[in-house]
């Protein structure tokens, strides 16, 4: 697709209840990230894949979360039981490039709300 | 922990004032400083990505400059204009495939 495509844009789950976020990046972009950003805040750095290798996971807050990319393009970031301190703004980026110093194209990210 | 400070956290600007604001990161294991603009429910988009000290980028009225040795990048809008209105983030990256980002500058341009 022309962008970085994210479903849902909007979440509201129960506290307990999973959720899983979806994100579609760039056709061909072998590096793609999750990102979190709490109200207030900058958006802090959950995961990276190169292709379908998990290369970077020290962002993830607590074993409840979990991303996978298991054929190289999509990916889906599960959060199990959620708490109320998930809620956030979930961002997905890609890029064509596997080094560092190149822009990275995001997506609209993924509202969750847990109540 | 890295840190990325930007400051300040929100600006008013009249319409065809211009303004700059500024993100200071770690001078240690620098390798590269994005600039990102987020316009509220769309995506953040790139701006600018410098690796050099001494860099400055410039993308119609918005510049950047660089200084590696000190920490600090300056973002400069000349002549703002409503559609500048955005949340401003700068992040830093090591040579690690990740990116630190600041809080945000949301720039509000009054007409």
């Amino acid at each position: 697709g022309a962008g970085v495509s994210q479903s849902p844009r909007y979440k509201v789950a129960k506290r307990g209840q999973d959720v899983a976020l979806r994100c579609d990046p760039i056709s061909g972009h072998v590096s793609l990230f999750w990102y979190q950003q709490a109200l207030g805040q900058g958006p802090e750095f959950l995961t990276y894949f190169q292709n379908e290798a998990q290369l970077d996971k020290s962002g993830l807050p607590s074993d409840r979360f979990f991303a996978e990319r298991p054929e190289g393009s999509v990916s889906t970031l599960k959060i199990q039981r959620t708490q109320q301190e998930d809620s956030a703004v979930y961002l997905c980026a890609s890029s064509s490039y596997r080094e560092v110093g190149h822009g990275y194209t995001f997506g609209s990210g993924t509202r969750l709300t847990v109540v | 922990i890295l840190n990325v400070e930007q400051s300040p956290q929100s600006l008013h600007v009249q319409e065809g004032d211009s303004t700059n604001f500024t993100c200071s990161f770690p001078s240690s294991n620098f390798y590269a400083l994005h600039w990102y603009r987020w316009e509220t429910a769309k995506s953040p988009e790139a701006l600018f990505v410098m690796t050099l000290n001494g860099d400055e980028k410039k993308k119609g009225r918005i510049s950047a400059t660089l200084n590696t040795k000190e920490g600090y990048s300056y973002l400069y809008i000349k002549g703002s204009q409503p559609e500048d209105s955005a949340t401003y983030l700068c992040a830093f990256s090591s040579r690690a495939q990740k990116l630190v980002f600041g809080q945000g500058t949301r720039l509000t341009i009054n007409p």
